[in-house]
């Protein structure tokens, strides 16, 4: 089965520092990685996702995520935080090899940017 | 381009009732999932249709029914709701079923809010 862990619930960190939100994965085969952001009251949207090639992934508004496959591991990173990046982020996987398998979402992190 | 539209936006239904969500896919794209996600959680997978056919189904139980239409919106339907029922349920949509070849990224509509009293 695939998994995915944000083992934080909630990252803070001060307006132009750099931010990391963690993920690590669990799947059989080779993974299918995504990072969405969701505002309140709103919908996912999409900022980038893994397939294969480089590990570092450039995605929107700046966030780029770095995979690494000996640490099953896809981290979000952002050079220079904005208050408006302030939200709830979530790490999603699903299994390369697996006819049928849906994108498993993790429980999501709360990141507050704080002036 | 519209991106995915769903409807209603909120609604409040009572327990034992029954509710039918709905939504559009953006245009070409041919392929609906549906997710639930309880407050403070992460998206749950419910189903995803591609040319009309079920190709996918989380773990819920059979009171959650759902179908795509020949133009590919599709309908989620919650049979004799139960309070834990309540949720934000979202419809994605991608240009293919998610299958061994290319992972098509979903995109999704805004939510449609279900509270069961």
């Amino acid at each position: 089965a695939q998994s995915v862990a944000q083992p934080e619930d909630q990252v803070n960190v001060a307006e132009g520092n750099p931010l990391t939100v963690k993920c690590t994965y669990s799947v059989s085969g080779n993974p299918y990685l995504f990072w969405y952001v969701q505002y309140p009251n709103r919908g996912l949207q999409f900022l980038l996702k893994y397939i294969t090639g480089d590990n570092l992934v450039k995605g929107s508004y700046g966030f780029e995520a770095e995979f690494n496959k000996s640490q099953t591991s896809f981290h979000l990173k952002k050079p220079s935080a904005l208050v408006s990046d302030s939200a709830l982020y979530f790490c999603a996987v699903r299994d390369m090899g697996t006819r049928n398998t849906p994108l498993v979402f993790g429980k999501g992190t709360r990141l507050s940017v704080i002036a | 381009d519209a991106g995915v539209t769903q409807s209603p936006t909120h609604l409040i239904k009572t327990r034992g009732q029954h509710v039918t969500l709905r939504c559009s896919p953006i245009s070409g794209h041919k392929s609906v999932s549906w997710y639930q996600q309880v407050l403070g959680q992460g998206p749950q997978f419910i189903f995803q249709y591609y040319e009309k056919e079920e190709r996918g189904r989380g773990n819920f139980p059979d009171r959650f029914s759902a179908r795509q239409f020949p133009n590919y919106s599709s309908e989620l339907n919650v049979n004799a709701l139960l309070l834990g029922d309540s949720a934000l349920y979202l419809c994605a949509s991608s240009l293919r079923v998610l299958q061994g070849t290319g992972p098509g990224e979903l995109f999704f509509g805004e939510g449609s809010r279900l509270t069961v009293l």
